[in-house]
């Protein structure tokens, strides 16, 4: 079946550090692939999607590209803010999954002043 | 309302009580989904919902989950003698027809089983 692997978290920056969140994928098909954003307080929301390989999904300043030799749609910004702190959940859908979403573990973000 | 909503936002039971969890999916969204998130965990998946018919249901843990959805927007989820093991965050999440990747979520029911 479908399954979701990110790096183990938390992380910790400093504000306008670089960021990477690993992610890689294990998938029948071709999947399309997501990065999603739970703030304090709020419910999951889509950050960016890519759907075909080589694709580059962007948005906020994150952006992902979606590697099919690697299996990895790792998760990188250049320049984090403090309110860029949340959890960060990767996932998939398609495949085996068909329309159901399967998501990774999540990481959770915390950006100091 | 605007966004997917939940209730109760928190629920302590006792081991052994049913409970019901309640999700009002945003205004036609045809397709609605149940997750559940455990302290340290991924999003689990429980169950999907496309109108009133769960073609996929595969991810309910025991027979002691079931939900039903009516009239194609509310759905309830009903956990029947509930084990500690239950304890979690459950997410209520639905999206438009033909936009299969992007789902909106609730904010979550949290279940403490006392």
């Amino acid at each position: 079946g479908n399954s979701v692997t990110q790096m183990e978290g938390p992380v910790t920056l400093s504000e306008e550090a670089f960021l990477t969140i690993n992610c890689t994928y294990t998938a029948t098909g071709y999947p399309s692939l997501f990065w999603y954003v739970q703030y304090p307080g709020e419910g999951l929301q889509l950050l960016l999607k890519a759907t075909k390989a080589d694709d580059k999904g962007s948005n906020k300043g994150f952006e992902a590209t979606y590697r099919k030799e690697t299996t990895s749609f790792h998760l990188e910004k250049g320049s984090v803010q403090v309110s860029d702190s949340a959890v960060y959940f990767c996932a998939l859908s398609g495949g085996t999954s068909g329309s159901r979403l399967t998501f990774g573990e999540g990481t959770q973000l915390t950006v100091n002043p | 309302g605007a966004g997917v909503s939940q209730s109760p936002s928190n629920k302590v039971t006792e081991k052994g009580k049913d409970v019901e969890l309640r999700c009002d999916p945003i205004s036609g969204h045809t397709a609605l989904y149940w997750y559940r998130q455990s302290l340290g965990q991924g999003l689990e998946f429980l169950i999907y919902f496309q109108g009133n018919s769960a073609p996929d249901k595969s991810g309910l843990p025991s027979d002691r989950f079931s939900a039903e959805r009516t009239g194609g927007s509310v759905s309830t989820l009903t956990i029947q003698r509930t084990q500690q093991e239950d304890s979690a965050v459950y997410l209520c999440a639905s999206r438009r027809p033909g936009e299969a990747e992007k789902l909106f979520f609730g904010s979550g029911t949290q279940l403490s089983v006392l």
